[in-house]
């Protein structure tokens, strides 16, 4: 157990809906990154907060928006869903920033299915 | 950008056989960094190497940095079942005041019993 936790574990929906994936990091982390996984491929990052703020954007579609809350939690919202957004989108946090990058905690993931 | 390319992609061995992952960075790294995904789980952090040539032992994994810091090398010897996963390799990647973690594709190793 990574300490950090996300929900739900698993989601279906239609194409053309809106989701919101959740993520709590371990306690006292201050940065997130969400990380995106398809079939057969390695880890897509996606969006990176640190303490509410966001801090490193990587291949994140317009379609899709994140935020850190106050209480650090975070969540990744996903609209006008494609079929080829079916992935597995996890999130990741890591310690307050140092040189060099410290090592990232990944949550048990989110299994998206678009149908 | 920098690119982290990892080979091989797959690597199929029979229980007791040794096995390597390569890790190669376009620009030199600051560090390296190894994860392991079991299959169905997220992935876990193994390692940090952070100077040029140095090697790092976990039991019966060894991981190296070469000397330019431009790739790295996770040799598991006489590999077991419970090797099975897939090993990537991320180097940090500068973005403004931040940095960012670039993964590698992973090598995805299966074990025959």
């Amino acid at each position: 157990d990574s300490g950090v936790t996300q929900t739900p574990k698993h989601l279906i929906t239609a194409t053309g809906q809106r989701v919101t994936l959740r993520c709590s990091p371990r306690s006292g982390d201050l940065s997130v990154y969400w990380y995106q996984q398809s079939l057969d491929q390695g880890l897509q990052f996606l969006i990176q907060y640190y303490n509410g703020e966001e801090r490193a954007k990587g291949n994140i579609l317009e379609r899709f928006s994140a935020q850190q809350f106050p209480d650090l939690h975070s969540e990744l919202n996903l609209s006008s869903l494609e079929l080829g957004d079916s992935a597995l989108y996890f999130c990741a946090s890591s310690a307050p920033e140092g040189w060099p990058a410290n090592e990232q905690f990944f949550g048990p993931g989110t299994r998206l299915t678009v149908l | 950008g920098q690119q982290v390319m990892q080979i091989p992609q797959y690597q199929h061995v029979q229980e007791g056989e040794d096995f390597t992952t390569y890790c190669n960075s376009s620009t030199t790294l600051s560090n390296i960094q190894w994860y392991k995904q079991r299959p169905g789980g997220h992935p876990v952090f193994l390692i940090q190497l952070v100077k040029s040539g140095e090697v790092k032992k976990q039991k019966r994994l060894t991981f190296q940095f070469g000397e330019a810091k431009k790739n790295s090398s996770l040799h598991i010897t006489a590999t077991q079942t419970t090797d099975v996963g897939t090993y990537f390799c991320a180097g940090p990647r500068r973005q403004g005041g931040s940095e960012k973690l670039v993964f590698g594709k992973g090598t995805k190793l299966t074990v025959n019993p």
